[in-house]
């Protein structure tokens, strides 16, 4: 059973601070994983996509990577900002059997507060 | 562009009570899947959907049944509803990119409480 770890759960920095978020995944047989942002009493946004094959994905200050064979991902905030305090969430999806992604399984994400 | 609508937003159910969460996506998308978020649990899969007609169990199915008869609506269903079941309720769409990666998006959620 695929499980997912994000460390830290929780997150404290000054404005302007570059941070690295860390997400691990034990079944590297993924077929993509997804970071996600979610605010308080809201539902998920997507920020990134990184499909199997992909080593990073970029948006804006935003920089995704996957090590697929050591089940790790990162995700780096350049130059944080007090809208960007959210809990961020990271999601592995394994192949569906008839083709394309299965379900997704979800760390219980990291709670970060950028302080102004 | 509305995306994945969930409805209702709040709901507060006694035990034992049934009813259907709807969740509608007018992106065209085939692949659709339920989630419950709970403290310290994180989001669980309860049912997924490849495309209309088809449906399978995720991690959590147990107390809920799904059907999909059209590409645009996939309604989760509380059979007997029980206290366990109080949570928050996400729905998704996946699309697949012609690239071949599978970006899902969410619905702002339904929470439920049973009592």
């Amino acid at each position: 059973k695929q499980e997912v770890t994000q460390i830290p759960a929780a997150l404290s920095v000054p404005e302007g601070e570059n941070l690295v978020l860390n997400c691990s995944f034990t079944d590297s047989a993924i077929y993509n994983l997804q970071w996600f942002r979610q605010d308080p009493g809201k539902g998920l946004t997507s920020l990134l996509l990184i499909q199997s094959s992909q080593r990073e994905q970029t948006s804006g200050r935003l920089n995704a990577s996957l090590d697929k064979s050591s089940g790790r991902s990162t995700l780096y905030i350049a130059a944080s900002q007090p809208g960007d305090s959210a809990t961020y969430l990271c999601a592995v999806s394994g192949e569906y059997s008839g083709g394309g992604a299965d379900g997704l399984t979800f760390g219980k994400g990291t709670h970060l507060i950028i302080q102004p | 562009n509305a995306g994945v609508t969930q409805t209702p937003k709040f709901q507060v159910l006694k035990t034992g009570q049934s009813m259907t969460l709807q969740c509608a996506q007018d992106m065209n998308h085939e692949y659709m899947s339920w989630y419950r978020q709970d403290p310290g649990m994180g989001l669980r899969l309860i049912h997924y959907s490849v495309g209309a007609g088809i449906t399978d169990q995720g991690e959590v199915p147990n107390g809920y049944n799904v059907s999909r008869s059209t590409t645009e609506d996939f309604p989760l269903r509380l059979l007997s509803a029980a206290p366990s079941q109080t949570s928050v309720y996400f729905c998704a769409s996946s699309y697949t990119n012609p690239q071949g990666g599978t970006e899902a998006f969410f619905g702002q959620g339904t929470r439920l409480t049973v009592v």
